[in-house]
């Protein structure tokens, strides 16, 4: 069956300190994959977007994630974390060319330390 | 940055009241999108569009009705809201064909309280 999923459902990291957040999915071939951010009481904001092409893609704030084929892996990864960065992160996979909606994550929870 | 809008942002309401929920967007696209998110959970889709008089429903049953009679347009609707239907209900729309695959923007949500 077609699945996303985020390991980790909260993470703590200290401000200033580097972040990834994991993403792994389950399809019969390689989807569309996003990371959206959503900060409390708010609507998700795309941070970046796989289609095709360079594995390594650059998002919004400071925000970057890569594809890895071999391992069905599409972390987001940010070097230096800002109290502001503190918010839920929901990776999202859509099968090619489909029309299909997003098929969401289950979140992961970012809390940033002073 | 996508301008899509719902109204209103909070409602509290009583057990078996008509609510409409609404969603706008100005960029013209075609395809439009309800999911519903509880705390602290994934977002599931409920209702989609493709485009003008087009509605399907999506993964996640619900009780709710859609109508899509304006591209810009996509109202929700619960004839009778129960405690069972308190969430949050987020709005998206993305350009494309019906085959083809976008980036969804996002409104910035209607938490809906049954009591």
């Amino acid at each position: 069956a077609q699945s996303v999923t985020q390991p980790d459902i909260h993470i703590t990291v200290s401000e200033g300190a580097s972040l990834e957040l994991r993403c792994n999915y389950s399809y019969g071939a390689t989807p569309y994959l996003f990371w959206y951010v959503q900060s409390p009481g708010q609507g998700l904001q795309l941070l970046l977007k796989y289609f095709s092409g360079d594995t390594l893609v650059q998002g919004i704030k400071g925000f970057e994630a890569e594809f890895k084929r071999s391992q069905s892996s599409f972390n987001l990864r940010k070097p230096s974390v800002h109290w502001s960065d503190a918010a839920e992160y929901f990776c999202a996979v859509s099968p090619q060319d489909s029309g299909y909606a997003l098929n969401f994550g289950k979140g992961t929870s970012l809390l940033v330390t002073p | 940055e996508a301008d899509i809008y719902q109204t209103p942002r909070y409602l509290v309401i009583g057990t078996g009241k008509k609510i409409t929920l609404e969603c706008s967007q100005t960029m013209g696209h075609d395809k439009m999108y309800w999911y519903q998110q509880d705390p602290g959970m994934e977002l599931h889709l409920i209702h989609y569009s493709y485009g003008v008089n087009s509605t399907e429903k999506g993964d996640l049953s619900s009780e709710s009705t859609v109508s899509r009679i304006r591209t810009e347009h996509f109202p929700l609707t619960l004839e009778s809201a129960r405690p069972s239907h308190t969430s949050q209900y987020l709005c998206a729309s993305s350009m494309g064909g019906k085959r083809s695959t976008d980036t969804q923007y996002f409104g910035p949500g209607t938490r809906l309280t049954v009591l």
